[in-house]
């Protein structure tokens, strides 16, 4: 069965240190996979997606993501944390082949600290 | 802004009551899914639609219903209201229902059961 977790729930970092927020997954295949970011008080947003190819992806705000096969993980990197980074992570995954199942983690909270 | 739009922001009743929520698409997606957040149970996926068909059920009680309308807005409706389905409920939208494509979030419906 498809699943992801994120074994993260919070995480705490200084303003301009490095982030890497974890995300495992567990598919038969290759799965399409996604960050989204939830500010305060907001809906999710798409960070970025993996969907084949260059394992490195780049998204939105300067973060990016590695697809590691051998790991089954998708995890998400910024070499340099702003305040306004501030939020809940989620990692989801989508089951290739047409099917309609789409999982969302659990969420990571990040909170930056000044 | 993603284009997604969501009625009513806020909504205050009491239990045993009945209301419904509001989603409009972005213009041109045809898939609506429904999600609800609570701070026990993260995000849960309830409902999709696409092009006004059932396509994937998720934990969806049987006291809720949802439907899409022919002009692709979605209503999500809530009976027999508990304490516990105090929630945020929100509504995404992506151009194809299957699971490769990402969801475009609304900002969400805030339900408070009294």
């Amino acid at each position: 069965a498809q699943s992801v977790t994120q074994p993260d729930i919070h995480i705490t970092v200084s303003e301009g240190a490095s982030l890497e927020l974890r995300c495992n997954y567990s598919y038969g295949a290759t799965p399409y996979l996604f960050w989204y970011v939830q500010s305060p008080g907001q809906g999710l947003q798409l960070l970025l997606k993996y969907f084949s190819g260059d394992t490195l992806v780049q998204g939105i705000k300067g973060f990016e993501a590695e697809f590691k096969r051998s790991q089954s993980s998708f995890n998400l990197r910024k070499p340099s944390v702003h305040w306004s980074d501030a939020a809940e992570y989620f990692c989801a995954v989508g089951a290739q082949g047409g099917t309609y199942k789409y999982i969302f983690g659990t969420g990571t909270r990040l909170k930056v600290l000044a | 802004d993603s284009g997604v739009t969501q009625t009513p922001k806020h909504l205050i009743t009491a239990t045993g009551q009945r209301v419904t929520l509001r989603c409009s698409p972005r213009s041109g997606d045809l898939s609506v899914y429904w999600y609800q957040q609570s701070l026990d149970q993260g995000l849960q996926f309830l409902i999709q639609y696409y092009n006004g068909e059932e396509r994937a059920k998720g934990n969806i009680l049987e006291r809720f219903s949802a439907q899409q309308f022919p002009d692709l807005h979605s209503e999500l409706n809530l009976s027999s209201l508990e304490l516990g389905d105090s929630a945020l409920y929100f509504c995404a939208s992506s151009v194809d229902g299957r699971s490769g494509y990402e969801q475009y979030f609304g900002p969400g419906t805030r339900l408070t059961v009294t």
